[in-house]
């Protein structure tokens, strides 16, 4: 049973270039949400998405978007990347029916670095 | 909005020892739930342990056991019986009712010598 897959592992993009990354969700889940983690701190929500739609959505500037396909799996895309969207960002899935466990399955990550 | 602190950046203990990770959390709301979670250098991030708020009943898996003061609004975890392979950062997080987001703390470095 393949868990949550992210890619890319690494990736590294310049000041004012557009980055997308993209995740997989653990088979049978359909609910994906995505945080950043920047070094040394802990991870930050930035939105999440099922039913193909943002759901609910952390503090973070319209820069960061994000979709959602009928496979449930998702992108997250950051436009005008700014030195300090340098960070590793997590995907996370759950089932709606697994809301009140509150339990998620992690990817890996994508590490970025904005220079 | 819901905060969590994590007041001990860094750890350490024996092997084979025991040791007690701190966090504490504010909000407003009546049933939640708490996690810890663990981060190895791989940087995947694996639940190790849940809480509900109303649930009294303090939760254990195996050698991690948590002590859940809900008035004080403390989540402390323990470790028992160190291995190395615990060598991790951990993060308490919340989650509301409705289940949509987890607020993480800072994180704690927990170091295990041999």
């Amino acid at each position: 049973d393949a868990g949550v897959t992210q890619s890319p592992t690494h990736l590294i993009k310049t000041r004012g270039q557009q980055v997308t990354l993209r995740c997989s969700p653990k088979s049978g889940h359909d609910t994906v949400s995505w945080y950043q983690q920047a070094l040394g701190q802990g991870p930050q929500f930035i939105f999440q998405y099922y039913e193909e739609e943002e759901r609910q959505r952390g503090n973070f500037p319209d820069r960061f978007s994000g979709h959602q396909y009928p496979n449930y799996s998702s992108e997250l895309n950051v436009n005008a990347l700014l030195l300090g969207d340098s960070a590793l960002y997590l995907c996370a899935s759950s089932h709606r029916q697994s809301f009140s466990t509150g339990e998620l399955f992690f990817g890996e990550g994508s590490r970025l670095t904005v220079l | 909005a819901q905060t969590v602190t994590q007041s001990q950046p860094e750890m350490s203990v024996q092997e084979a020892e025991t040791v007690t990770l701190s966090c504490t959390y504010d909000t407003s709301e009546s049933n939640y739930y708490l996690f810890w979670y663990k981060q190895p250098p791989s940087r995947q991030m694996i639940l190790v342990i849940r809480q509900e708020a109303y649930k009294q009943q303090n939760a254990t898996e195996n050698r991690f056991s948590v002590n859940f003061q809900k008035a004080a609004k403390s989540f402390s975890l323990k470790i028992s019986d160190s291995q190395l392979g615990d060598t991790a950062m951990y993060f308490c997080a919340f989650m509301n009712n409705a289940g949509n987001m987890l607020t993480f703390g800072g994180g704690t470095r927990l170091m295990v010598k041999p």
